[in-house]
């Protein structure tokens, strides 16, 4: 089982609809848990960062974490046309850990 | 600006030929890494420096060399490329509060 499983996609909504991404990951250690935005040809750029099991929101993305089941989401709300591009969720373990694991990330479309 | 500069932006090089990708970053951040990103395999890290003249191996670090001679390059050595390194190259650094800052990438083709 790889350490962090995300669903490729390819995701295509309509503009305004809400969209959900997920990743499972198998290693309990993954303390810290991060979701990264690509647009094609362009490196990542952060997101969203939480290490606590719960909601965090920042204007219309939603990060969920539960840690329980070892599950992680983004919820992004009134999606755009400007949104398509592939998200990446990232996760690492504790305190001294420099390592991050990357899902494969998931490709969206939204069409306007 | 705050930026990684990472050069060149495209090499087509061939095999055996040594080559390598310069990075820069003028964040002062102690942190620097690199990855590669090959589609189905998403982003995997290379080598990974804390601070200066402390680098570690990543998840895939066979083939590939680092130093950190200065805190604000990092630059990326292949002293004899073959055609599996033909990836698409990231080199990123980090603030102390985790967020990452990603170079605009070298897409790196080994013939």
């Amino acid at each position: 089982q790889k350490e962090v499983e995300q669903d490729p996609g390819p995701l295509s909504v309509p503009e305004g609809a809400i969209v959900s991404l997920n990743c499972t990951y198998s290693n309990s250690a993954f303390q810290y848990f991060m979701w990264y935005r690509q647009y094609s040809r362009k490196g990542p750029e952060l997101l969203m960062y939480t290490y606590s099991s719960g909601n965090k929101e920042d204007g219309r993305f939603t990060a969920q974490v539960d840690k329980s089941s070892k599950y992680i989401s983004l919820f992004i709300r009134d999606s755009q046309p400007s949104d398509s591009a592939t998200y990446l969720c990232a996760m690492r373990s504790g305190a001294g850990s420099y390592q991050l694991t990357f899902g494969k990330g998931t490709k969206l479309s939204v069409i306007p | 600006e705050a930026q990684v500069t990472q050069n060149p932006r495209y090499l087509i090089t061939v095999t055996g030929k040594k080559l390598t990708v310069t990075c820069s970053q003028n964040m002062n951040h102690e942190y620097m890494s690199w990855y590669r990103q090959d589609p189905g395999l998403g982003l995997r890290q290379i080598y990974y420096s804390m601070n200066v003249e402390v680098t570690d191996k990543g998840d895939v670090p066979e083939g590939y060399k680092v130093s950190r001679k200065e805190k604000r390059n990092f630059p990326l050595i292949l002293e004899s490329p073959s055609p599996n390194q033909t990836s698409l190259y990231f080199c990123a650094s980090r603030d102390v509060f985790e967020k990452l800052f990603f170079g605009s990438g070298t897409q790196l083709s080994v013939l």
